[in-house]
């Protein structure tokens, strides 16, 4: 069984900023790493994800994350907001080797909120 | 366009009373699921649906039924819907196998009173 932990419920960052969102997870098995995106009345939708190959995995909107297998991270990073990204941003692993499935399992959720 | 569509967006009812909440995809993806988002405890996975006629539980699936008789739909029944059942209820499909991006509807936020 896999578990996500977010450190921050919360994060609150000027417009210009750069900021950093934190996820660990836990797993007995390798895993792929996924960050989710969910604007204010929408649905999640997919940012970036990690399966393999380079540990810097660069997403849309100008979001990238990092994979550390050692520390089990997969922090998510983006070095100057916009007001619009002002959204609540999910991270979620799914088991490798699960071939028949595609679950995934979320962490509970860091608030971005920009300001100007 | 690819979407999953949710129907209905918002949904108040009382304790007791069967509701279903439909949910279609139009990407023929074998994999679909059922989460629901509460405050503090992120998305958890209630069923899911490997393909047509395979359901199986999730995490949270006590008080929940599924069906999947058609590729396209995997409609979620509360037969007897209870307070606690008050939330944010989404539905996902994604291509089978572990990796694959999931693709999300819009939501139903569900209240019981």
């Amino acid at each position: 069984a896999q578990s996500v932990t977010q450190l921050d419920s919360q994060v609150p960052v000027f417009e210009e900023a750069p900021v950093e969102l934190r996820c660990n997870y836990s797993s007995s098995v390798s895993v792929y790493l996924f960050w989710y995106v969910q604007y204010p009345n929408q649905g999640l939708q997919l940012l970036l994800k990690y399966l393999s190959g380079s540990t810097l995995v660069k997403g849309i909107n100008g979001f990238e994350a990092e994979f550390n297998k050692s520390q089990t991270s997969f922090h998510l990073r983006k070095p100057s907001v916009h007001i619009s990204d002002t959204a609540e941003y999910f991270c979620a692993v799914s088991d490798q080797w699960d071939g028949t499935a595609s679950k995934l399992t979320f962490g509970t959720g860091t608030r971005l909120q920009v300001t100007l | 366009e690819a979407q999953v569509t949710q129907n209905p967006r918002y949904l108040i009812t009382v304790t007791g009373k069967k509701l279903t909440v439909t949910c279609s995809q139009n990407m023929n993806h074998e994999y679909m699921s059922w989460y629901r988002q509460d405050p503090g405890l992120g998305l958890r996975q209630i069923y899911y649906s490997m393909n047509v006629e395979v359901t199986d539980k999730g995490d949270v699936p006590e008080g929940y039924k599924v069906s999947r008789k058609e590729k396209r739909n995997f409609p979620l029944i509360l037969e007897s819907p209870s307070p606690n059942q008050t939330s944010l209820y989404f539905c996902a499909s994604s291509r089978q196998g572990a990796g694959t991006e999931a693709f999300f509807g819009q939501g139903t936020r569900l209240t019981v009173v």
